[in-house]
């Protein structure tokens, strides 16, 4: 089955320090979605990205989506310690061809991130 | 306020009493499902539901009942719990090919 893996499992970084988390998939993807989930909270959607090759841009975050359409990743840069928390991608498949079905979205296991003022 | 509401937020039960949380949401969305968290295995998902009557497997189903009676809410059922199924669980609700996932605060179920 559709497995998306998430490394690393845990970052430590001291404030100021940039922060990168990684999302490889098994299968190509129609999409990545990518959540925060503040501890104690719930996850909280980020971006989605849809194209080979995208890059986006949400202030200190920088995400993009491989080539192949099967890896991706977050980067935070100087962090600060309202990053804290965990950072899921989430990939989206369809199950059949031309994506007339409901596509099923495989969640990473998340990284948890630490940031020591 | 467009939220996903679950209740109870935290539950502690013993084993084999059978129960039920219910989540509900007020935007409309036709795609609602289950999650489940637990430590470095990230979100797994339980049930899901496209719309109205419609509900199918996700990856982690087994001693899990969902229903989908009404558009707004999706309940999940514990027919019989065990303390493997002691974890955190989020409901989540999409619009029909959104996909963007909006989650409920969260259940903290432990069973004993």
């Amino acid at each position: 089955g559709q497995q998306v893996m998430q490394i690393p499992q845990y970052q430590h970084v001291q404030e100021g320090e940039d922060f990168t988390t990684y999302c490889n998939s098994s299968t190509t993807l129609s999409n990545i979605q990518w959540y925060k989930q503040r501890p104690g909270g719930h996850p909280v959607f980020l971006i989605q990205l849809v194209k080979s090759g995208e890059v986006k841009k949400q202030k200190r975050l920088t995400f993009q989506f491989g080539e192949a359409k099967k890896n991706s990743s977050l980067h935070i840069t100087a962090t600060q310690t309202t990053d804290v928390g965990t950072y899921f991608c989430a990939g989206l498949k369809f199950p059949n061809a031309g994506g007339t079905s409901y596509g099923k979205l495989t969640f990473g296991q998340g990284t948890i991130l630490t940031v020591h003022p | 306020e467009a939220q996903v509401t679950q209740n109870p937020r935290y539950l502690i039960t013993v084993t084999g009493k059978k129960l039920t949380v219910t989540c509900s949401q007020n935007m409309n969305h036709e795609y609602m499902s289950w999650y489940r968290q637990d430590p470095g295995l990230g979100l797994r998902q339980i049930y899901y539901s496209m719309n109205v009557e419609v509900t199918d497997k996700g990856d982690v189903p087994e001693g899990y009942k969902v229903s989908r009676k009404e558009k707004r809410n999706f309940p999940l059922i514990l027919e019989s719990p065990s303390p493997n199924q002691t974890s955190l669980y989020f409901c989540a609700s999409s619009r029909q090919g959104i996909y963007e996932q909006y989650f409920g605060p969260g259940t903290r179920l432990t069973v004993t």
